[in-house]
């Protein structure tokens, strides 16, 4: 399968501090993505990173891509209350968009 | 633009009962996609169309689901009879086209009894 598998499960960290989250997969991909869950709330897409990609940049997100290691990470800086949620990275490949299990983030002000 | 619409919000329905979830995607999107999301299970695939042609339904549970895009700007999923392992979160998404960033709708929140 190509999912992608997130790391970790789960974290809590103060607000202002930087959040990193890794993703792994198995098979080669077109691209990955990475979508924000509030909770009880659809999925919001935050980034997309072509597999010819190492970095990418939006706002407060860095993304960078290891195609070598089948790896991404999402990085959060300074981040703020309103960031918690869910965070799912999402592999695209020959068929579909597969999305891994996602990493639950908690900022305590 | 109102993004992607699902109705109902919430749906409460006894076991055996029909259960038809609907969805209106993005305006000039050509891909739209049916997701069921569990604690168990996470975000599942279930079957996506392209220009209202089902492309790939190899997630969907068994014959007891259905869907349908009879035009550009609906979808529906039915799921007839209902069993309690039915009970999810069920979102539709739509795309530009396939590959490109998703869009999802608010969910439907489904509870077999």
């Amino acid at each position: 399968s190509q999912q992608g598998e997130e790391d970790p499960q789960a974290l809590s960290i103060q607000e202002g501090e930087n959040a990193t989250m890794n993703c792994s997969y198995k098979t080669s991909i077109n691209n990955l993505q990475w979508y924000r869950q509030n909770s009880g709330r659809g999925l919001v897409h935050l980034i997309l990173i072509r597999s010819n990609e190492r970095e990418k940049h939006s706002g407060r997100l860095r993304v960078t891509l290891d195609t070598s290691k089948k790896s991404s990470s999402l990085l959060i800086t300074a981040s703020r209350a309103a960031d918690t949620a869910s965070y799912f990275c999402a592999t695209e490949g020959a068929q579909k968009l597969v999305f891994g299990q996602g990493t639950r983030l908690t900022i305590n002000p | 633009d109102a993004g992607v619409i699902q109705s109902p919000r919430h749906e409460v329905t006894e076991m055996g009962q029909e259960v038809t979830l609907r969805c209106k995607p993005i305006s000039g999107h050509n891909s739209l996609f049916w997701y069921r999301q569990t604690m168990m299970r996470g975000l599942e695939l279930l079957i996506y169309f392209n220009n209202n042609v089902p492309i790939d339904d190899s997630g969907m549970p068994e014959d007891r689901f259905s869907a349908k895009m009879p035009n550009a700007s609906f979808s529906t999923l039915k799921i007839q009879p209902s069993e309690p392992r039915d009970s999810a979160v069920y979102f539709c998404a739509s795309s530009l086209s396939r590959g490109r960033e998703q869009f999802f709708g608010p969910g439907t929140r489904l509870t077999v009894l």
